[in-house]
């Protein structure tokens, strides 16, 4: 399963553009690039994915880089609520199964 | 509500004793899974479930530990012989497929609970 590194923690502040690197030097081809959010005492929360074309929401954009080895989440206007642990996965696709191998994140707190 | 449901939100227990946690998925998941997060820890992987069946226990530490989904719906995760080390948040999170398909129609989005917090004295 390919892994991914992250910061472990990160400031921004209110207003401005939040932009959490994830290097997954290991991916292969068939895999997926997500990213969860867990705000303190929730569940993780889905936020978005990719696989190799540049995605956008309405909560985040990803940016791939052309070799897939690494990615870029971006809130583009941070607000209070987004402070929460960001979480890189690489999704492995074997046999059909959907495991999420989750690392530790990133810290991320939004300062007013 | 229309979201995974979790019960007990919390559980204390003692060393030694049997545990269970209930997992209620979203009308319509075919997969579950149950994640284990202890404090300052992302989530850990313990089983996946495609319908009734264990697709995948790899997750699973030991031989304490225990899922069932008999309908295919609601599962519980069981503990036996509590440990202090078993002390943490399980997470429950339930998907609308779990195959994978090409383009876009797969989005493998996981919708979890708010999880059970498990603590052993």
């Amino acid at each position: 399963d390919a892994k991914t590194t992250q910061p472990t923690s990160m400031d921004c502040a209110e207003g401005r553009a939040a932009n959490l690197p994830c290097n997954h030097s290991t991916i292969s081809g068939n895999e997926y690039v997500y990213w969860y959010r867990q705000i303190h005492s929730q569940g993780p929360q889905y936020i978005i994915h990719g696989l190799k074309n540049n995605e956008t929401n309405e909560m985040a954009s990803l940016i791939i880089t052309e070799d897939r080895k690494s990615s870029t989440l971006i809130l583009p206007h941070a607000t209070l609520r987004d402070t929460a642990v960001y979480y890189c996965i690489v999704r492995p696709r074997s046999q059909g199964t959907y495991k999420y191998i989750f690392g530790t994140g990133t810290r991320l707190k939004v300062l007013a | 509500g229309a979201g995974v449901s979790q019960t007990p939100s919390n559980k204390v227990t003692e060393k030694g004793k049997y545990v269970e946690l209930r997992c209620d998925p979203i009308s319509g998941h075919t997969a579950l899974y149950w994640y284990r997060q202890s404090l300052g820890q992302g989530p850990e992987f313990l089983i996946y479930f495609q319908g009734t069946g264990a697709a995948d226990d790899s997750g699973l530490p030991n031989d304490r530990f225990f899922a069932v989904r008999p309908e295919g719906s609601v599962s519980t995760l069981k503990i036996q012989r509590t440990e202090r080390g078993d002390s943490a948040v399980y997470l429950c999170a339930s998907s609308l497929t779990s195959r994978g398909t090409s383009g876009r129609a797969d989005t493998g989005e996981l919708f979890f609970g708010e999880g059970s917090r498990l603590t052993v004295l």
